[in-house]
C-alpha cells in the first residue's frame, strides 16, 4: 500500500465546476505539499501545509493532521486548471513521498 | 531569476553506457533530490542530499550514483547496471522552515537507443 493515496484517479469537470481532490497518508508528517504538473512535465508548488487551511486565488488546501488527509478545492474551474495535481508528504525527515496524481480535464 | 536548471532535455543512451544528467539550482537551497516518474505512476525518490558532500539513498537508487561536490550542483549518473532507465528524471530543491516550499527542474527524458 502506497503511503500517499489520491483520489480520484481522473476527473473530468465542466468549466465553472467546483472540484475537490483529496490525499490521505499513513506516515507522520511534518508538512504536506500540493503541486500542479503540466502536460510537458514541468511542476510547480501549489501549497505548502502543516495545519489548517490555505487559499490562493481560486485554490483553497485543507488538511486535517488527525485523520491523515488534505483535500485541494479548486472554485469556478477553467480549462486552464487542466493538469496533473500531486500530493506529496515530507515525514519526519529530509525524504519527500508522492501520490500518484490526478488528472483533472476542465472542459469548456 | 532563481530556479533549478536541468540539461539536457532529451537524452538517449546505448547499450552499456552510463549517461549523466545535470542538475543546478541557485536558489542556494541545501536539500536537493532526484527524481524518477514513469507514466502513470508518482514521483519515486532515487537520491537526495541534504548538504554539500553528503547523500542518501532513496526507494530506487540502485543503478544510479550522484555527487554533490558543491552546493549548486546534483548531476545523477545513470549506469548502465541500470537495465530500465527510460522514464522521466526530475530534479527539485527544497527551501525549509515555515514557509517549506519545492521547486522542480524541467526535466530530463531519457530513452535507451
Amino acid at each position: 500500500k502506497n503511503e500517499v493515496e489520491q483520489s480520484p484517479q481522473n476527473l473530468t469537470a465542466q468549466e465553472g465546476e467546483f472540484i475537490t481532490i483529496n490525499c490521505s497518508y499513513s506516515v507522520g508528517i511534518s508538512a504536506l505539499h500540493w503541486l500542479q504538473q503540466h502536460p510537458g512535465g514541468g511542476i510547480v508548488s501549489l501549497f505548502m501545509l502543516s495545519s489548517g487551511k490555505k487559499k490562493h486565488g481560486r485554490l483553497i488546501a485543507t488538511i486535517n493532521i488527525q485523520e491523515k488527509h488534505s483535500s485541494l478545492h479548486i472554485t469556478a474551474s477553467h480549462p486552464r486548471d487542466s493538469a496533473v495535481y500531486i500530493c506529496a508528504v515530507r515525514p519526519n525527515n529530509n525524504d519527500m513521498r508522492f501520490g500518484a496524481g490526478t488528472r483533472l480535464t476542465v472542459k469548456p | 531569476d532563481g530556479g533549478i536548471t536541468q540539461s539536457p532535455k532529451y537524452l538517449f543512451r546505448k547499450e552499456g553506457q552510463n549517461v549523466t544528467l545535470s542538475c543546478e539550482q541557485n536558489l542556494n537551497h541545501d536539500a536537493m533530490y532526484w527524481y524518477r516518474q514513469d507514466p502513470g505512476q508518482g514521483l519515486r525518490l532515487i537520491y537526495y542530499s541534504q548538504i554539500v558532500n553528503d547523500f542518501q539513498k532513496g526507494d530506487i537508487a540502485e543503478g544510479y550514483s550522484v555527487s554533490r561536490e558543491k552546493k549548486e550542483s546534483f548531476p545523477l549518473t545513470v549506469t548502465s547496471a541500470q537495465k530500465n532507465p527510460t522514464a522521466f528524471y526530475l530534479c527539485a530543491s527544497r527551501y525549509p522552515g515555515r514557509r517549506e516550499k519545492l521547486f522542480f527542474g524541467s526535466g530530463t527524458q531519457l530513452s535507451v537507443l
